[in-house]
C-alpha cells in the first residue's frame, strides 16, 4: 500500500454514460497525476496538478473529460458519454517534489470497462 | 518525443536463474528513470528510482544501472523466484515548464516457473 487510494475499483457502465472517479493522494503530496493504460500498453500521463491547479493535460484527454482538485487535496476524473475505447484502467499517482527526486506513488488503479 | 522500449516483451525463466530486462530511451536529458513491477489486473510498485547523476541503485535482490548517454537501463534480477513474476515498467521522467510526467516502455511480462 502506498498511501494512494482510488475509488472505486472497477467500474461498469453503459456507452454514453457519466462516470466519475476519485484519488486521494498521499497527504502532504501537492502534485497529483492521472494515467491511463490499455491492455498490453504501459500507463499514458492524462494530466497533472500542483495543489490545486491543473498545469498541463495531454492530448489524449478528449473535451469529454474534465480533472479538478478543488481543494488541493482529492482529485475527481470524469468521463462524459463514455465510449467503449475509454475502457481501461485509470491510475493515480502523486509526489513531493522536495523529497525523493520526485518520485511519484501509485494508487491501485480503477479499472473502467465500458459496454 | 520521448520514447521508451522494453526487451523482451515476454520472458519465462527456470526458478533460481538470474535475469536481466532491458529499457532503452530516444530522449537523454532525463531527471530519473524509475522501475515498476505490476501484477496481473493491480497497480504499480516502485522497484528502483535512478537520479541522471546516478549509475545504479540496489535493493535485495534487485539492480538497475543506468547509462544515460547511451539512453539504457538494465533491472538485473539475482536469483528469480515464482513470486517474482510480473510486469516490470520502465519509465523516464524529463522536467518541464508545468509537471514531471513519466513517460512508460510497454513492459518486459516476467514468469518464473518451479
Amino acid at each position: 500500500d502506498t498511501g494512494v487510494s482510488q475509488n472505486p475499483r472497477h467500474k461498469i457502465t453503459k456507452r454514453g454514460q457519466n462516470v466519475t472517479f476519485r484519488c486521494d493522494p498521499i497527504s502532504e503530496h501537492n502534485r497529483l497525476y492521472w494515467y491511463r493504460q490499455t491492455l498490453g500498453q504501459g500507463p499514458e500521463f492524462l494530466t497533472y496538478f500542483q495543489n490545486e491547479a491543473q498545469l498541463e493535460k495531454s492530448r489524449l484527454l478528449s473535451d469529454r473529460f474534465s480533472a479538478e482538485r478543488p481543494k488541493g487535496s482529492f482529485s475527481t476524473l470524469e468521463i462524459q458519454r463514455t465510449e467503449q475505447g475509454d475502457s481501461a484502467m485509470y491510475l493515480c499517482a502523486s509526489s513531493e517534489p522536495g523529497q525523493t527526486y520526485n518520485e511519484q506513488f501509485f494508487g491501485p488503479g480503477t479499472r473502467l470497462t465500458v459496454l | 518525443k520521448q520514447e521508451v522500449t522494453q526487451i523482451p516483451a515476454a520472458l519465462s525463466v527456470p526458478e533460481g536463474e538470474n535475469l536481466v530486462l532491458n529499457c532503452s530511451f530516444t530522449d537523454s536529458a532525463i531527471y530519473n528513470l524509475q522501475w515498476f513491477r505490476q501484477d496481473p489486473g493491480k497497480g504499480l510498485t516502485s522497484l528502483l528510482l535512478i537520479q541522471s547523476s546516478q549509475r545504479e541503485q540496489t535493493s535485495g535482490r534487485l539492480n538497475a544501472s543506468l547509462d544515460k548517454s547511451s539512453g539504457r537501463s538494465t533491472l538485473y534480477i539475482a536469483a528469480s523466484q515464482p513470486g517474482d513474476s510480473a510486469t516490470y515498467l520502465c519509465a523516464v521522467m524529463i522536467l518541464t515548464g508545468g509537471g514531471n510526467k513519466l513517460t512508460f516502455g510497454t513492459g518486459t511480462q516476467l514468469k518464473v516457473e518451479l
